[in-house]
């Protein structure tokens, strides 16, 4: 049971290319999330999908798309890329449909934009 | 949007002291949870508090939620080396649907 996995853990991107950050959990959750998280601001919702086949916009959605590919799988994109964007990113996943509590969190993507 | 302030936002403190980490908002949460961070990692839950009032123990962790569910503390006693790490609280939306984090008080505790 690996939990919530990303890959890649680390990436580093010209201004303006494009990637897709991967995101897989197994234990069954209704519900996924995509954070971003800076130095002194906690974790920053972008992307949420309460159950397979809906996402929503979180708190900084601008410069990114999700889809949620299937029940086990939620991806972000970054579709070009801009420094403001360097940050480690964080998937995680809960089981309660449309609920926040008890959410397990991925390891981290560091991506770095220059 | 639903703010969340902790304080202090960095902590250096010798083992065997006791410390306290304070999360507050003008927002009422229907629940807030504590989670701690390592280098490299991601949070780990450690506590949800649900309940108006409500104190919660984990080994020397002491969680209170205020009165009125907009604010928590975080009480630690006879801290240790291996308390080290980023301490997140993060408030639940009454929809449910959505998580705010504080911005994390940083603390290390040296032999």
């Amino acid at each position: 049971n690996a939990g919530v996995t990303q890959t890649p853990k680390f990436q580093v991107l010209k201004t303006g290319q494009s990637m897709t950050l991967q995101c897989a959990q197994d234990m069954n959750h209704n519900s996924m999330y995509w954070y971003r998280q800076d130095p002194g601001m906690g974790l920053r919702l972008i992307y949420y999908s309460a159950s397979e086949g809906t996402t929503d916009k979180g708190e900084v959605p601008n410069g990114y798309n999700v889809s949620r590919l299937n029940k086990r799988e939620f991806s972000l994109r970054l579709e070009s890329a801009a420094p403001s964007q360097t940050s480690v990113y964080f998937c995680a996943s809960n089981s309660a449909q449309g609920r926040p509590d008890t959410q397990y969190f991925g390891p981290g993507t560091r991506l770095t934009v220059l | 949007t639903q703010l969340l302030e902790q304080s202090p936002q960095f902590l250096s403190i010798q083992e065997g002291e006791n410390l306290t980490v304070y999360c507050n908002s003008s927002s009422v949460f229907s629940s807030l949870q504590w989670y701690r961070q390592e280098p490299g990692e991601g949070p780990v839950l450690l506590v949800t508090v649900v309940t108006g009032g409500e104190v919660k123990k984990l080994k020397r962790l002491t969680f209170q939620f205020g009165d009125a569910r907009k604010d928590s503390s975080l009480h630690i006693t006879a801290a240790q080396t291996g308390d080290t790490g980023l301490y997140l609280c993060a408030g639940a939306d009454n929809a449910g649907n959505m998580l705010t984090f504080g911005g994390g008080t940083r603390l290390m505790v040296k032999p």
